[in-house]
């Protein structure tokens, strides 16, 4: 069973600050992705990474950068936290082999700007 | 420009009827559809997906029907239970896009 876990579930900060959001894979895929969701917007796509290393920008890449130094990890930082920045974020993972669109979820990360 | 759309934001079902989630898309170009369900405070799960070149993907309860010419798909849950009620998302692959493009997502509702 493919599991992908984020570091927290609910998470406060305050405007400003250099905010870290960690997603760990456990099944070797290739792909990891970054989104958030919002209500009556979906999900939207932040960044993604195919290899260690590599990052790719989304649709919505501001404010935010991205690291994958170990194939298992994708952290997501907010640079500057902003009130705007307050959302559900979701990470997935996928192969790059057969079904490369069958992406797996984290549970999600609540994070609350203020 | 939204390449996906479920223009329903949500639907009300009553137990054991069937439920009809819709979802349109403008990008010929996309070659894999799948429908994700999501709970409140969790990741969406993956339910179910059809290629491009199929017009129908059943598994047990749900079955997904594309129709390429009018780039629409449409999700049955037949019949539809108290636990199917969430948020789902239409989402496609493929279309020179990375990774996948989702809808804004319908809420069911299944009513007792």
């Amino acid at each position: 069973d493919v599991k992908v876990t984020q570091s927290s579930r609910y998470l406060v900060k305050r405007t400003g600050e250099k905010v870290f959001l960690e997603c760990v894979q456990d099944m070797d895929h290739e792909n990891m992705f970054w989104y958030r969701q919002d209500p009556g917007l979906g999900l939207r796509l932040i960044y993604f990474s195919y290899d260690v290393k590599m990052k790719e920008k989304g649709d919505i890449p501001e404010g935010y950068s991205v690291s994958r130094e170990k194939k298992e990890r994708f952290s997501l930082i907010l640079e500057s936290a902003s009130t705007n920045q307050t959302s559900m974020y979701l990470c997935a993972s996928t192969t790059q082999g057969r079904y490369p669109y069958e992406q797996y979820f984290g549970p999600g990360t609540r994070l609350t700007v203020t | 420009d939204q390449q996906v759309k479920q223009n329903s934001p949500s639907l009300s079902v009553q137990e054991g009827r069937i439920s009809i989630l819709n979802c349109d898309y403008t990008n010929s170009m996309f070659d894999y559809f799948l429908w994700y369900k999501k709970y409140p405070a969790e990741g969406p799960t993956f339910l179910i997906s059809i290629s491009s070149i199929k017009d129908k993907n059943e598994d047990g309860r749900f079955t997904v029907f594309l129709n390429k010419s009018a780039k629409h798909l449409s999700l049955h849950i037949v019949p539809s239970q108290p636990g199917d009620s969430a948020v789902y998302f239409c989402a496609a692959g493929g279309g020179g896009a990375d990774g996948l493009t989702f809808g804004k997502g319908t809420h069911l509702i299944i009513q007792p």
